[in-house]
């Protein structure tokens, strides 16, 4: 099974600022990677996926970036509402067995 | 607008089985490329997938949860069924299905999910 696993857990940031989301995976992914934003109490909304492309809808401040086994979101500009819990999900596997990281809580400082 | 709704019992007890029902519309999981897939999430816990049924009936399931789990279609009712057998307190969770579509296996979009709180 692919490992993803998610840095930092907790990320502390305030609004306007810049934040950097990590996961890495025990095996070279290509760019079979997304990322999804969660809500407390709702479902996940998907991001990105194809480790850069953003998904209908999405802004312009969140990009994805990353290959292989690194890869990085970064939130340009924090606003008030990105302030959540990330995920990153690789698919890249045959048969399929998909797994996620275990999230990184973006949090207001 | 594709949209998935589960459905299903908030309680159930242990060495019972859990049967869900995700039902969907604006799409049709008998089109080429149309995959739905179960994941669930324990309270505070990070996403775990469990099943995936494919267009052509193909069936993959969670490699540590297989000898548990059932998935199926009535694709004249547009809605995929899990079954989970022997159901124990640590499967105590929301429920979510979701669409893959196309040829990669992101998830967009999921429904709204549904919690199941396994206790006697």
């Amino acid at each position: 099974e692919i490992v993803m696993t998610q840095s930092p857990a907790t990320l502390s940031l305030s609004p306007g600022e810049r934040a950097t989301l990590s996961c890495r995976a025990s095996q070279s992914l290509s760019n079979n990677l997304a990322w999804y934003q969660q809500n407390p109490g709702q479902a996940p909304r998907l991001l990105i996926y194809g480790a850069s492309t953003r998904a209908t809808g999405i802004p312009a401040r969140f990009s994805g970036s990353g290959s292989g086994t690194e890869f990085t979101l970064t939130i340009s500009s924090l606003q008030s509402e990105d302030f959540a819990v990330y995920y990153c999900q690789q698919y890249n596997k045959w048969p399929p067995t998909f797994t996620f990281g275990q999230g990184t809580k973006l949090e207001i400082k | 607008q594709v949209t998935l709704k589960e459905s299903g019992p908030a309680l159930v007890k242990p060495t019972q089985t859990l049967t869900l029902t995700c039902t969907f519309s604006g799409f049709s999981l008998s089109t080429s490329g149309m995959r739905v897939s179960w994941i669930r999430q324990p309270p505070g816990k990070a996403l775990e997938w469990l099943a995936r049924i494919d267009w052509d009936g193909d069936k993959f399931y969670s490699t540590s949860l297989k000898t548990r789990l059932t998935i199926s279609e009535d694709t004249s009712k547009n809605q995929v069924v899990l079954t989970m057998t022997n159901m124990d307190p640590v499967d105590t969770a929301t429920y979510y299905c979701a669409l893959s579509a196309g040829t990669s296996d992101y998830f967009d979009p999921w429904g709204q999910g549904t919690l199941v709180t396994v206790s006697s």
